[in-house]
């Protein structure tokens, strides 16, 4: 079973590069995030998505967007890279049964230069 | 909107001594409260949740946390702490009607022999 995978693992990209991260998670989870986590910031919520077809900001959304094709996958893109995009970003999904924890993939370390 | 504060950036400690990780939060609406923690290179994992009902919650690895609704708070707590401890412990609330999840910007417990 394996969880959430998330794609690739490391990057770097040049100022203005666009990619995009792939997450697909195999739970039949619900609700799906990205997080960034960069040194005494924590994790901080990209966009998420309760349903398939749906997404919403999260706390820092500028800069990325964000698609939810399916029930499984839910990708974050970069469309213009920026220095301040470099840090690590982490994929999650939770169901929607009372109180389910959220699963989280190893994460992807972008670097911008 | 929801927030988590974590008092702490850093807590050193020495092996078999207790430890105790602050965390307030602020919501508008009800609540579901966790505790993560991650492990260097690695993604994250549940460490204990309050959902509802006794307001002492027991997780993995000797940890418990009590939820006080009066305080706003949902502290960690570990009477003997190991050197496997050291990592990074995050503090995150979740709204119940949206799944939103929001973490807090991370205690380091580093463990001392």
């Amino acid at each position: 079973n394996a969880g959430v995978t998330q794609t690739p693992k490391f990057q770097v990209l040049k100022t203005g590069q666009s990619m995009t991260l792939q997450c697909a998670q195999d739970m039949n989870h619900n609700s799906m995030y990205w997080y960034r986590q960069d040194p005494g910031m924590g994790l901080r919520l990209i966009y998420y998505s309760a349903s398939e077809g749906t997404t919403d900001k999260g706390e820092v959304p500028n800069g990325y967007n964000v698609s939810r094709l399916n029930k499984r996958e839910f990708s974050l893109r970069l469309e213009s890279a920026a220095p301040s995009q470099t840090s690590v970003y982490f994929c999650a999904s939770s169901g929607r049964q009372v109180g389910t924890e959220a699963f989280f993939g190893q994460g992807t370390r972008l670097t911008v230069v | 909107a929801q927030s988590v504060t974590q008092l702490d950036s850093q807590v050193p400690v020495f092996e078999e001594a207790p430890v105790e990780l602050r965390c307030n939060y602020s919501s508008s609406v009800s609540v579901y409260l966790f505790w993560y923690v991650q492990y260097p290179n690695q993604g994250l994992q549940l460490l204990l949740k309050y959902l509802s009902g006794s307001t002492l919650v027991k997780g993995i690895n000797g940890f418990e946390a009590e939820f006080n609704k009066s305080q706003t708070s949902f502290h960690l707590r570990k009477p003997s702490v190991h050197i496997s401890d050291t990592a990074e412990y995050f503090c995150a609330v979740s709204d119940r009607s949206t799944d939103k999840l929001i973490f807090g910007t991370g205690t380091r417990l580093q463990v001392f022999p």
